[in-house]
């Protein structure tokens, strides 16, 4: 069971260049989120989505897009990558609604980028 | 929007030690996690405890809503403990974690 799936794990990009990172989950989960984690903090939230074809602004959303493509996979885009986008990507995902009673989160492995 | 802090910031312990790491919340809350975050940065689930006990192996957590806090007990410690602990409360339908700023704990043989 993969749980929750993020790639790639490392990548340094130059000022300007774009790129997406891509999450996958396997739970079944209807939501699903992206986090950054700078040094000596804790994750901060970027996006999440409810559910498919739907996304909405977190804490730290500006210089970052998403897509919610189906129920498994939530990417997150870079347009135009700066030096203070240098930080590490959680993606995460967990059951959320008036139903669940649990919704427990699970992140992915994380991904370091360094924007140069 | 609801606080999270930390206490402590910074832990050493002697193998064997035990600790108590504590989280206080601003708000009523309908999820509150315990991660561990190894040295490769991994987050590693604790706790799904947004009330009452639980205990898996040498760790323990309590969370006492009405008062706004929980405790991660760790037993017994071990250099594999070492790492950032952190507490991560959320509430409402969309369930976004607040992550508090950790508590870095190093276990020393």
């Amino acid at each position: 069971n993969a749980g929750v799936t993020q790639t790639p794990k490392f990548q340094v990009l130059k000022t300007g260049q774009s790129m997406t990172l891509q999450c996958a989950q396997d739970m079944n989960h209807n939501s699903m989120y992206w986090y950054r984690q700078d040094p000596g903090m804790g994750l901060r939230l970027i996006y999440y989505s409810a559910s498919e074809g739907t996304t909405d602004k977190g804490e730290v959303p500006n210089g970052y897009n998403v897509s919610r493509l189906n129920k498994r996979e939530f990417s997150l885009r870079l347009e135009s990558a700066a030096p203070s986008q240098t930080s590490v990507y959680f993606c995460a995902s967990s059951r959320t609604g008036a139903s669940y009673m649990n919704t427990e989160a699970f992140f992915g492995q994380g991904t370091r980028l360094t924007v140069v | 929007g609801i606080q999270v802090e930390q206490s402590p910031p910074d832990l050493i312990l002697q193998e064997g030690a035990n600790s108590t790491l504590r989280c206080n919340f601003s708000d009523s809350v309908n999820n509150l996690q315990w991660f561990h975050q190894n040295p490769w940065g991994q987050l590693i689930n604790l706790f799904y405890i947004p009330s009452g006990t639980k205990q898996n192996g040498r760790l323990s957590a309590t969370t006492v809503a009405t008062e706004r806090y929980s405790l991660l007990y760790i037993s017994s410690s071990q250099t594999t403990d070492s790492g950032v602990y952190f507490c991560a409360v959320g509430r409402g339908a969309t369930n976004k974690l607040i992550f508090g700023t950790g508590t870095l704990l190093a276990v020393q043989p």
